[in-house]
């Protein structure tokens, strides 16, 4: 997706190792969401950003991390992946809450064996 | 607890025909509510929203539809096309301390047949 880009786009880890998602924006937006999407459950937010090193937790946050140190990077950190962690996970972007749609990236396939 | 609700997990539609697509929630405090496609292997993208203060939002070949007393919400496409074929969810938001944080339904997936 323009201006939004997730790396890996695929990773494969182990049980009880840790792993980083990296969201990287080019468009200067203030808010940057993390949201995980799993069968039967739609896509749930897992944290989110409102500022460089201003963030807070979603509905799905045990056992997830993140950091913003700048405004175009948003990491999430699965600080010991576990089984139920598998999922794709997917960044959002917007500078106006409410205003209209999210932009999201084209998301990371996680698969925790 | 599951506040938004897709409960049709697919839809198969005539190309040419009318698709509608529903949606269910909740939680009283949602103002804002929003649809967004997605094909596979990409990210959601966004189709169109509606205020709680509306109840018919238009854009092109799609209306969303929302009854608040039946905390009901309805996408129509018109006419449908295979191109329109993909996974469909809807999502909303509320104000205070939960705005601009979106709760999506499990979503249904759209299959429209030349």
């Amino acid at each position: 997706d323009a201006g939004i880009t997730q790396s890996p786009r695929h990773k494969v880890t182990e049980t009880g190792t840790p792993v980083t998602l990296r969201c990287h924006q080019t468009e200067n937006h203030r808010y940057m969401y993390w949201y995980r999407q799993d069968p039967g459950h739609g896509l749930r937010l897992i944290h989110y950003s409102y500022g460089v090193k201003d963030t807070d937790k979603g509905e799905v946050s045990d056992g997830y991390s993140v950091s913003r140190s700048k405004t175009e990077d948003f990491l999430l950190t699965l600080e010991s992946a576990t089984s139920s962690q598998t999922s794709v996970y997917f960044c959002a972007i917007t500078e106006r809450q409410g205003a209209g749609g999210y932009t999201f990236g084209s998301g990371t396939r996680l698969t925790v064996v | 607890d599951q506040q938004v609700k897709q409960n049709s997990p697919s839809l198969s539609v005539q190309e040419g025909r009318i698709s509608i697509l529903n949606c269910d929630y909740t939680n009283s405090m949602f103002d804002y509510f929003l649809w967004y496609k997605k094909y596979p292997a990409e990210g959601p993208t966004f189709l169109i929203s509606i205020s709680s203060i509306k109840d018919k939002n238009e854009d092109g070949r799609f209306t969303v539809f929302l009854n608040k007393s039946a905390k009901h919400l309805s996408l129509h496409i018109v006419p449908s096309q295979p191109g329109d074929s993909a996974v469909y969810f809807c999502a909303a938001s509320a104000g205070g301390t939960s705005y601009g944080k979106l709760t999506f339904g499990q979503g249904t997936i759209l299959t429209v047949h030349p």
